[in-house]
C-alpha cells in the first residue's frame, strides 16, 4: 500500500528564517511520482513541483529547494529566508501506478506552515 | 493558462435541496477529478473522469451524481445531501498521456449542508 507521512502537523516560525518541511513516502512500485501542493487560506491547492522516482537530482526554484532521498524515502521542502505569503497547509502527494488511464494522488495529512511577521 | 474554474464558490442547501457543482478547465486536459475535503484533512479523491468516461468512483454515496459533458467541463450533481456532506469540494484536471503529469486544481467549493 502507498503511504505519505508529513509527521509535522504545524510548524511556526519568523520571517527570515529557513525551514523543512518533512515527507516520508512508502511505495512497492519501482516508478512513482512524488508532488508538494501548497494550499493557502483562500484553498486553492496550488502545484509546486513534481518529481519521478529516477530523478534524484536536488532543485531548487528562487527561495524553495527539494530534497529527494530514495535512501531514506524521503522528499523534504525547504524554503529558504521565509516570508508571511508562505503560510499556508504543504501537502506533499504521491502517485499510485496508473488505474484504468488516470492517476490516483496519496496525499499526506499536510503541514500547517505559520510565518509570524 | 493553468486555469481550473469552479462554481460557486460558496453554496448552501438544505437536506432537500438539489444543486450542482461546475468545474471548467480549458488547457486540454482529459482527465478530470472530484475531490472533496473536510477542514484540517487532505483532500481524498471522490471520482475521476478520463476521456470524458468515468474511471474511479471512490464508493461514493449515490446522492453524489457525476457528469462530464465534454472535455472541458465536469459537474457534480448533488441530491438529498446530509450535514456530513459539508465541505470543500475541488475539482482538478491533468494531462492524459505518458508520464504522470501534475494535477491543477481549482479553488474550489464551500458547500454547507443545513
Amino acid at each position: 500500500a502507498q503511504k505519505v507521512t508529513q509527521a509535522q502537523t504545524e510548524i511556526s516560525v519568523v520571517e527570515k528564517e529557513d525551514v523543512t518541511l518533512d515527507c516520508v513516502y512508502e511505495t512497492r512500485d519501482t516508478t512513482y511520482y512524488l508532488f508538494w501542493y501548497k494550499q493557502p487560506p483562500s484553498g486553492e491547492l496550488v502545484f509546486l513541483i513534481r518529481r519521478n522516482s529516477f530523478d534524484e537530482q536536488n532543485e531548487i526554484s528562487g527561495r524553495y529547494s527539494w530534497n529527494f532521498q530514495k535512501s531514506t524515502s524521503s522528499f523534504n521542502f525547504t524554503i529558504t529566508a521565509s516570508q508571511v505569503v508562505d503560510s499556508a497547509v504543504y501537502f506533499c502527494a504521491l502517485s499510485e501506478a496508473r488505474v484504468q488511464g488516470a492517476q490516483k494522488l496519496v496525499f499526506g495529512q499536510g503541514t500547517r506552515l505559520t510565518i509570524n511577521p | 493558462d493553468t486555469e481550473v474554474t469552479q462554481t460557486p464558490k460558496h453554496l448552501v442547501m438544505g437536506m432537500t435541496n438539489k444543486k450542482s457543482l461546475k468545474c471548467e478547465q480549458h488547457m486540454g486536459h482529459r482527465a478530470m477529478y472530484w475531490y472533496k475535503q473536510k477542514a484540517k484533512k487532505p483532500p481524498e479523491l471522490m471520482f475521476v473522469y478520463s476521456y470524458e468516461k468515468l474511471s474511479i468512483n471512490e464508493s461514493v454515496p449515490s446522492r453524489f451524481s457525476p457528469e462530464c459533458p465534454n472535455s472541458s467541463l465536469l459537474n457534480l450533481h448533488l441530491h438529498a445531501l446530509q450535514p456530513e456532506d459539508s465541505a470543500l469540494y475541488l475539482c482538478a484536471s491533468s494531462q492524459q498521456s505518458g508520464t504522470t503529469y501534475e494535477q491543477y486544481f481549482g479553488p474550489g467549493t464551500r458547500l454547507t449542508v443545513t
